[in-house]
């Protein structure tokens, strides 16, 4: 059974850098055919992709985000991670990780709450 | 960039009562649209995909059509565990998007 667990700092200043990742058990991340993504539910906003990854480290950016965030793969570790540059109060999100067959996503992870505030 | 708008943006039902929501795409998706259910606390639940294919271990209660521009999710005997905010969901090409949601309350 494939499992998501995402992990990293709950709360990050205004400016700096959000960094967080997902580590998968239950499967490697190099199993054909699946992309890895990351996701936020923004508060009273909805949903919102931030980017995906193949294993092979093929990536995938929302548009209106892409100049902020950096996906990356550790395959040794069964982990792929997120990175999103110069935070601001409207960072602030359950992130989720989660895996899907083209961009349908299946299998995620419980969430992470950030808040970004200084 | 398609955009997806949903209607409406509130459902407020009772338990057994058929719900049906709406979602309209700004360009034509073919079948390449996904309805998510989500509760608070918990991660987003894929429930439809291929506009109308359940997803594993999904009641039949849930039901999706449509194809094209305009889609729809029934639910047609609501119970309490329904009560919830659903997501509509574009794919296909390599970037992807949400509707804004429809919540359905008591």
């Amino acid at each position: 059974q494939v499992q998501l667990q995402e992990s990293g700092p709950g709360l990050v200043k205004p400016s700096q850098t959000l960094s967080l990742t997902c580590t998968v058990s239950g499967d490697p991340i190099t199993s054909g055919g699946n992309y890895w993504g990351w996701i936020r539910h923004l508060p009273e906003k909805g949903l919102e992709w931030l980017g995906y990854i193949y294993f092979n480290g093929k990536t995938y950016y929302n548009p209106s985000l892409k100049s902020r965030v950096t996906l990356s793969v550790d395959i040794s570790e069964n982990q792929f991670s997120l990175k999103v540059t110069s935070v601001t109060v409207a960072d602030t999100a359950v992130y989720y990780c989660a895996r899907g067959p083209l961009q349908l996503w299946k299998i995620w992870g419980p969430g992470k709450p950030v808040v970004v505030s200084s | 960039e398609v955009v997806l708008t949903q209607s409406p943006g509130t459902l407020s039902l009772s338990p057994g009562d058929r719900a049906t929501l709406s979602c309209r795409a700004s360009q034509s998706l073919v079948n390449y649209l996904a309805w998510y259910q989500k509760k608070p606390g918990q991660p987003p639940r894929l429930l439809i995909s291929g506009a109308s294919s359940r997803a594993t271990g999904i009641p039949d209660r849930f039901s999706g059509s449509g194809s094209g521009t305009d889609f729809n999710l029934t639910i047609s005997r609501l119970e309490p565990d329904d009560f919830a905010v659903y997501y509509c969901q574009q794919y296909g090409s390599s970037s992807f998007t949400f509707g804004p949601g429809t919540t359905v309350d008591v």
